[in-house]
């Protein structure tokens, strides 16, 4: 199975700061069709989680622009360019390339 | 508009057993594939169980492999998660979803459920 490793698992930010996370994948994500299926979800506290971005860096619609997506192979990059009150919640990289799926531990990211 | 409701969650001792609905309305669920994901209190989530739109392909993750299957009545809107063998770090919130992986320009996107509470206590 595909292991995703996050870093940080925490990240207190100012508001309007910047945030980054990072996403690791045990080995390439690249599917034999030539896309690589990594996307990054957002979980408000109480509520389920939500997808942000699919194959790396499309967002989908509705998802701020302020989010994006950013990497290649197995080092992945979620970066929020300036962080909000409504972005505090747990972040979350999954890869589709491969079954079982697999979820990053999560990072939270929290306002200073 | 879409909705996801889950339903059959509850406690269960060790060693029991219990199945999981999630009935689907608000969109085609006969065209759409589906997931089972559970979230641990407090933890993190985790992928659980894939099928495909005709019910013809499952896959599982290795936690619960050979214990639980996935299926579906498309003529009832409904998913299912027959869960055996029940262990205490069974214990979680099971969410049902469409997760797509790709998407034409960004649009359609995710849909989940508010989950169900399955305890696995003695």
């Amino acid at each position: 199975d595909i292991v995703m490793t996050q870093s940080p698992l925490s990240s207190p930010v100012t508001l309007g700061q910047p945030a980054s996370i990072s996403c690791r994948s045990s080995q390439s994500l690249v599917h034999s069709d030539g896309n690589t299926y990594l996307s990054w979800l957002q979980q408000r506290p109480g509520q389920p989680p939500r997808l942000l971005i699919y194959k790396i860096s499309n967002r989908f619609s509705g998802v701020p622009d302020r989010f994006s997506g950013s990497g290649a192979g197995t080092d992945f990059t979620l970066k929020i360019s300036r962080v909000e009150a409504e972005d505090v919640g747990v972040y979350y990289c999954m890869q589709a390339t491969q079954f079982p799926w697999t979820f990053g531990q999560g990072t939270k990211v929290e306002i200073k | 508009q879409v909705q996801l409701v889950e339903s059959g969650g509850g406690v269960v001792q060790p060693g029991g057993s219990l199945r999981l609905s999630c009935a689907a309305s608000g969109f085609t669920f006969s065209s759409n594939a589906m997931h089972w994901v559970r979230q641990a209190p407090g933890k993190g989530l985790e992928w659980v169980a894939f099928i495909r739109y005709d019910g013809s392909n499952q896959y599982y993750a290795d936690s619960v492999k050979g214990r639980f299957t996935i299926s579906r009545d498309n003529s009832k809107n409904t998913l299912y998660l027959q869960m055996h063998s029940l262990r205490a770090e069974d214990t979680a919130v099971y969410y049902c979803a469409i997760i797509p992986r790709t998407s034409e320009n960004g649009s359609g996107g995710d849909y989940w459920g508010q989950g169900t509470l399955v305890t696995v206590s003695s």
